[in-house]
């Protein structure tokens, strides 16, 4: 089974605070993803990687960078945490990028005071 | 603007008796279709995908759909929900064309006894 382990499940910081959330997958996937997910907007892409350092910016990458040092890992950096970016983030995997079987991490809930 | 509707937010069922979530998008190329679900802290999971061929395709938990190119429409049924079924669920488009792809806002179903 593919398995896509986000690092933390619950983090709670500061607003202005640099925040890092890692996900890491173990099925040598090309293809990585992160969304944010927020009720009634349902999932919004912010940057996904097809490749090790490489990176394409989704559909809200404002206050959002990424970094893929290793094909298993993907994080996304929070360069300065906002009250506003409080969500559920969600990682995911893929062989052949977006029209292809995503799977998914279980989130992580940040919460930004 | 091209979009993915999900028109209900929200849908209580009886166990036992059917279920119809409904999915319309507003692309003119023919998509990539995908459902996934999103049990309660979980991340999401495929339940089946459309990509070409027989428009009614079946997925995992007795969940089908099917795709009316003539409405737009990639509606999930099943015959006979379980409480099991609770869950959010998400509708999700992928156009080759300009490699767009998108989740609706998602469908919360409950199940009561």
């Amino acid at each position: 089974d593919v398995k896509v382990t986000q690092s933390s499940r619950y983090l709670v910081k500061r607003t202005g605070e640099k925040v890092f959330l890692e996900c890491v997958q173990d099925m040598d996937h090309e293809n990585m993803f992160w969304y944010r997910q927020d009720p009634g907007l349902g999932l919004r892409l912010i940057y996904f990687s097809y490749d090790v350092k490489m990176k394409e910016k989704g559909d809200i990458p404002e206050g959002y960078s990424v970094s893929r040092e290793k094909k298993e890992r993907f994080s996304l950096i929070l360069e300065s945490a906002s009250t506003n970016q409080t969500s559920m983030y969600l990682c995911a995997s893929s062989i052949k990028g977006w029209f292809d079987i995503q799977y998914f991490g279980a989130g992580t809930r940040l919460s930004v005071l | 603007a091209q979009s993915v509707t999900q028109p209900d937010i929200h849908i209580t069922v009886s166990e036992g008796a059917s279920l119809e979530l409904r999915c319309n998008y507003s692309y003119g190329a023919t998509p990539y279709l995908f459902w996934y679900v999103q049990s309660p802290g979980q991340g999401l999971q495929l339940l089946l995908k459309y990509f070409s061929g027989d428009t009614l395709v079946q997925g995992i938990k007795g969940f089908e759909a099917e795709f009316k190119r003539s409405q737009s429409s990639f509606n999930l049924r099943k015959p006979s929900v379980h409480w099991s079924d609770a869950a959010e669920y998400f509708c999700a488009v992928g156009i080759n064309t300009g490699n767009q792809f998108y989740f609706g806002t998602g469908t919360s179903l409950t199940v009561i006894p």
